[in-house]
């Protein structure tokens, strides 16, 4: 099943933070969160695991409750390169293999001056 | 590394033709997965393979399309016959396994059908 994002679009100014959620109804074994911006591929941002574990990259992190089937995507200081839209990806707690991952279907980010 | 390739860009085909997309994932990389994007049903997983088997084609929505991995370092994506409610970003991209692993997305093909 494909997991749900909230929310579907977000407006900020340069500076101010933003959380992003992600929510499956199934058990998850890794969260994958990506960035696409228009006209490009998604890029990767990071993975998290079951473990409940917490990840940072420069300003952005995110966390993984596996027990609420549910992770969250922070952006602190927001700048203008954070423009685009974020993707979760899921991965089902099934063992074994890279199964291909289930998407939600994105949240729009706009960063403006 | 040239990262995962595909081609063309961009297709544009009449409807009843067939489509073919082209996908030369990143060398040593065992997964090979095929996506379609589209602004209604957004980021789909349509099939994917481990070293050239395919191990998941639940995704594909018809029997129109039909995908292969002859070897480590090729696969296509075929649509025949093509219809208008194919048009869509296809991505190709392709991983290490392991549920810990990033997966790296070609720049995808555009495809329409008029």
């Amino acid at each position: 099943q494909q997991p749900v994002q909230s929310p579907q679009a977000v407006i900020l100014r340069e500076g101010e933070d933003a959380v992003i959620n992600c929510s499956s109804s199934k058990a998850l074994y890794s969260v994958h969160w990506y960035r696409q911006k228009h006209g490009e591929a998604p890029v990767f941002l990071m993975i998290l695991l079951k473990g409940g574990e917490q990840k940072g990259h420069e300003k952005i992190s995110a966390s993984f409750n596996e027990k609420k089937q549910q992770s969250s995507l922070y952006l602190t200081a927001s700048q203008l390169s954070y423009s685009g839209t974020y993707f979760c990806g899921t991965r089902g707690d099934s063992g074994g293999g890279a199964d291909g991952l289930t998407f939600g279907k994105g949240t729009h980010l706009i960063i403006q001056p | 590394d040239a990262g995962v390739i595909q081609s063309p860009r961009h297709e544009v085909t009449e409807m009843g033709q067939e489509v073919t997309l082209r996908c030369k994932p990143i060398s040593g990389h065992d997964y090979l997965f095929w996506y379609r994007q589209t602004m209604m049903r957004g980021l789909e997983l349509l099939i994917y393979f481990n070293n050239n088997v395919p191990i998941d084609d639940s995704g594909m929505p018809e029997d129109r399309f039909s995908a292969k991995m002859p070897n480590a370092s090729f696969s296509t994506l075929k649509i025949q016959p093509s219809e208008p409610r194919d048009s869509a970003v296809y991505f190709c991209a392709s991983s290490h396994p392991g549920h810990h692993t990033e997966a790296f997305f070609g720049q995808g093909t555009r495809l329409t059908v008029v």
